[in-house]
């Protein structure tokens, strides 16, 4: 079935560590995007890329970076800059401009 | 930049009864606005969406308006089943004007119950 994945579901990051939550997706959409979302609330967007080898920064992108190598591949890394990085985190992909994001089901980062 | 308001917070509505969620937008030059369904822990899935030339949108029981002018949107869900239950959340996008890309700007989400 077409759609996006989301690795791992749950993830704890330790003082000090980087750590890096996959986002796949086999929809050949051209753009992908990442979010975070604290409980209670909306949808922030941190980075998104519209195409392989580009993207930009979303609202919220301190203490986070992003690689986009391949189509199907948006990797996001919570570096130990971002101090309060506890939240759930989505991954969408899209054909591009207006067009419809479709989501993975999350990634949810606790500090240990 | 853009920015979306989204009311009420939480909406309890009696099976079978109409729940309405209102959002309104900042910039004018938004013109695609789409309705997200987000179920405890899943990611958000998109029900209907709506494009600045279209004033109205219908699928099955649920229903999104637009009113440019006022900059509001509002979806309706008619005949509520325990099964809508869920956080709706609305967005808008200038996604047509080459400078904002492909952004979509949420609103904070509505907390909807339905009581059997």
């Amino acid at each position: 079935d077409g759609g996006i994945t989301q690795s791992p579901k749950y993830l704890f990051r330790k003082e000090g560590q980087n750590v890096t939550l996959s986002c796949e997706q086999n929809l050949n959409h051209d753009a992908m995007y990442w979010y975070r979302q604290d409980p209670g609330q909306g949808l922030r967007l941190i980075y998104y890329s519209q195409i392989v080898n580009d993207f930009q920064k979303g609202d919220i992108a301190e203490g986070y970076s992003v690689s986009r190598e391949k189509k199907e591949s948006f990797p996001l890394t919570v570096t130990s800059a971002q101090k309060n990085p506890t939240a759930f985190y989505l991954c969408a992909s899209g054909r591009g401009r207006g067009q419809p994001q479709h989501f993975g089901d999350g990634t949810r980062l606790s500090i240990l | 930049g853009e920015n979306v308001e989204q009311h009420p917070s939480t909406l309890s509505v009696q099976e079978g009864d109409s729940a309405v969620i209102k959002c309104t937008y900042s910039d004018s030059a938004s013109n695609y606005f789409p309705w997200y369904k987000q179920e405890l822990g899943k990611g958000p899935q998109l029900i209907i969406d709506i494009r600045s030339n279209v004033g109205e949108k219908k699928d099955q029981r649920i229903a999104v308006t637009l009113n440019k002018t006022a900059k509001h949107f509002s979806l309706h869900i008619t005949e509520t089943q325990p099964e809508d239950s869920a956080v709706y959340f609305c967005a808008a996008s200038t996604g047509m004007i080459k400078a904002a890309g492909n952004k979509l700007t949420f609103g904070g989400g509505t907390r909807v119950l339905v009581k059997p």
